[in-house]
């Protein structure tokens, strides 16, 4: 079945130091590929998205690539904030499912000190 | 607009006990899911709903029961609980196709001793 494994953490990081959490995915066809973020005490919140191979997903400074030759879709940020500690968590829905599945990775916790 | 509301935040229970944990959303979504977090596991499908009356099982549903009577509400019955329920509780909701975004509630942290 389709699954996502993506870099174990925990990863501690300084401020403005560069940050990469590797995700790779199993599934068939074309699936959706997203990166979604919990903050301490919170629920999950999308972070960003790809629907095809090559594009590009960004948000807050955060950039992912669907890599379709890799099975791939790594996140990066070019320089990190104490605000952005939190878990992250890629994640994919079948290409047939409307979106409606998702299958989430392990997760990867990052911690940012000043 | 609330999003996606979850009550209780925390809830005990003792093996063999019942409960139902709530979900509602205020956005008019046809679909909402339960998920449980568990730790180096990530998050696991258990229920899932594309409309009102309309229910399926997803990844892990064995122990859960699940009914959908209007749009807005979601709720999750654990019949008799078992520690290994033990868990955090997210609800999600989605709008239709084109919407590809899912909403999460806060969670609701379950401990069963």
């Amino acid at each position: 079945g389709d699954s996502v494994t993506q870099m174990e953490g925990p990863v501690t990081l300084s401020e403005e130091a560069f940050l990469t959490i590797n995700c790779t995915y199993t599934a068939t066809g074309y699936p959706s590929l997203f990166w979604y973020v919990q903050y301490p005490g919170e629920g999950l919140q999308l972070l960003l998205k790809a629907t095809k191979a090559d594009d590009k997903g960004s948000n807050k400074g955060f950039e992912a690539t669907y890599r379709k030759e890799t099975t791939s879709f790594h996140l990066e940020k070019g320089s990190v904030q104490v605000s952005d500690s939190a878990v992250y968590f890629c994640a994919l829905s079948p290409f047939f499912s409307n979106d409606y599945k998702l299958s989430f990775g392990a997760g990867t916790t990052v911690t940012v000190r000043a | 607009n609330a999003g996606v509301t979850q009550t209780p935040k925390f809830q005990v229970l003792k093996t063999g006990q019942s409960m139902t944990l709530q979900c509602a959303q205020d956005m008019n979504h046809e679909y909402m899911s339960w998920y449980r977090q568990d730790p180096g596991m990530g998050l696991r499908l258990i229920h899932y709903s594309v409309g009102a009356g309309i229910t399926d099982q997803g990844e892990v549903p064995n122990g859960y029961n699940v009914s959908r009577s209007t749009t807005e509400d979601f709720p999750l019955r654990l019949l008799s609980a078992a520690p290994s329920q033990t868990s955090v509780y997210f609800c999600a909701s989605k709008g239709d196709r084109g919407h590809y975004e899912q909403y999460f509630g806060p969670g609701t942290r379950l401990t069963v001793t």
